[in-house]
């Protein structure tokens, strides 16, 4: 089955620095991967995904992730925090075939300090 | 212009009384999906529609049922909350399955069990 390890529950940033949340993720086929962002009492939002095109993958509000086979991993980052960007960030996996359904990561709860 | 759209936003029900938690689509996707998160955790799928082909997730409960009577609405029926029911309840949908297609969340229905 496929699954997704999210390292550091919680991370915290200055305003102004990099961010760097991790997922490696378990497969032996490369599945899809998506990075989606909560914020307080809403639904998840889609961040970015890798589908097996380019790997270094850019995805909205300034965040990219870049999918490394060799490490298993598919790790989240963005040059500079923004205050707006604290919030709640699931790394998720589905299968190349059936029901595209999501696995998700236990997630990990980004801080961003003034 | 909103997409995926669940009814109510919160919802207070008392153990053992049963309630519906409803989802519509303007996307006219055909899958659509119910995860459960409670607190601090990842979201847990409950199970999926393909069209009209319910799909039960192994471990989801059984006092947990599911409807969709057409292509834009779906429903999730808690036969007889209790407790541990209370959570988040989020509605997703996606264009088709497999193939990476990324899947559209709701805002979530937060339930309450008294």
């Amino acid at each position: 089955a496929q699954s997704v390890t999210q390292l550091g529950s919680h991370v915290s940033v200055s305003e102004g620095a990099l961010v760097l949340l991790r997922c490696n993720y378990s497969s032996s086929v490369p599945p899809y991967l998506f990075w989606y962002v909560q914020y307080p009492n809403q639904g998840l939002q889609l961040l970015l995904k890798y589908t097996s095109a380019a790997t270094l993958v850019k995805g909205i509000n300034g965040f990219e992730a870049e999918f490394k086979k060799s490490e298993t991993s598919f790790h989240l980052t963005k040059p500079s925090a923004h205050m707006s960007d604290a919030a709640e960030y699931f790394c998720a996996v589905s299968e190349q075939t059936g029901a595209n359904n999501l696995f998700f990561g236990t997630g990990t709860r980004l801080t961003v300090i003034p | 212009d909103a997409m995926v759209i669940q009814n109510p936003r919160y919802q207070v029900t008392q153990f053992g009384k049963p309630v519906t938690l409803s989802c519509s689509q303007t996307l006219n996707h055909n899958v659509m999906y119910w995860y459960q998160q409670k607190s601090s955790q990842a979201p847990k799928l409950l199970f999926h529609y393909y069209d009209k082909d319910f799909n039960n997730e192994a471990d989801t409960p059984d006092n947990f049922q599911s409807r969709r009577p057409n292509t834009s609405f779906c429903f999730l029926d808690i036969r007889s909350p209790g407790l541990g029911d209370a959570a988040m309840y989020l509605c997703a949908t996606s264009r088709d399955a497999g193939q990476g297609y990324e899947q559209y969340f709701g805002p979530g229905t937060r339930l309450t069990v008294t």
